[in-house]
């Protein structure tokens, strides 16, 4: 598609519910990151896919949180027995292969993010 | 471990003045990127600019430019005639391509306003 697509776009769960987000990225980008956004501050890191291999999972928060790309190209965040302090927004972006970072063409392109709450 | 410091939370400009985001950052890297993301209420994080730092050139963008201080480690972003439009919070935000280490550091963001 023309951006990244993410769904759904508002999640409200029980504490303790397991829930899935869902992230497209744009056809053809190899690098696909989650981020996680608490109200009113930057987006942190939680993990970074290329194609299909998970490269970086340092920023996940505990083992609650488990992301895969199994195709190379969806992903799913999901999140088991969600707690509070999970509630936020959860960011996808993507962006061209390594070779294309390196000529300059280095941007990462948002999704428009998942609002997770949770009761 | 890289860090990027957004030290205002808040900013404020009048509709057609001049306004300039503060950022530093900090690696042990010589080869990267720096952006300035611009993020609305719809929570589309938009990139406005980006910076690479081998070039000693100042970054533009229409409004938009950058002072680039490597020897400081310092980001700022000017916004020129200020619209209504560019109310929105700005995220500094810092990237490296070492390896698997290529993720992008955001700064805690400020919020700018813009008054009529």
């Amino acid at each position: 598609g023309a951006g990244v697509s993410q769904s759904p776009r508002y999640k409200v769960a029980k504490r303790g519910q397991d829930v899935a987000l869902r992230c497209d990225p744009i056809s053809g980008h190899v690098s696909l990151f989650w981020y996680q956004q608490a109200l009113g501050q930057g987006p942190e890191f939680l993990t970074y896919f290329q194609n299909e291999a998970q490269l970086d999972k340092s920023g996940l928060p505990s083992d609650r949180f488990f992301a895969e790309r199994p195709e190379g190209s969806v992903s799913t965040l999901k999140i088991q027995r969600t707690q509070q302090e999970d509630s936020a927004v959860y960011l996808c972006a993507s962006s061209p292969s390594r070779t294309v970072l390196l000529s300059g063409a280095n941007v990462l392109t948002f999704g428009a993010g998942s609002r997770l709450t949770v009761l | 471990a890289q860090t990027v410091t957004q030290s205002q939370p808040e900013m404020s400009v009048q509709e057609a003045e001049t306004v300039t985001l503060s950022c530093t950052y900090d690696t042990s890297e010589s080869d990267y990127y720096l952006f300035w993301y611009k993020q609305p209420p719809s929570r589309q994080m938009i990139l406005v600019i980006r910076q690479e730092a081998y070039k000693q050139q100042n970054a533009t963008e229409n409004r938009f430019s950058v002072n680039f201080q490597k020897a400081a480690k310092s980001f700022s972003l000017k916004i020129s005639d200020s619209q209504l439009g560019d109310a929105a919070m700005y995220f500094c935000a810092y990237r490296t391509f070492t390896g698997a280490n290529s993720k992008l550091t955001f700064g805690k963001g400020i919020t700018l306003s813009v008054r009529p």
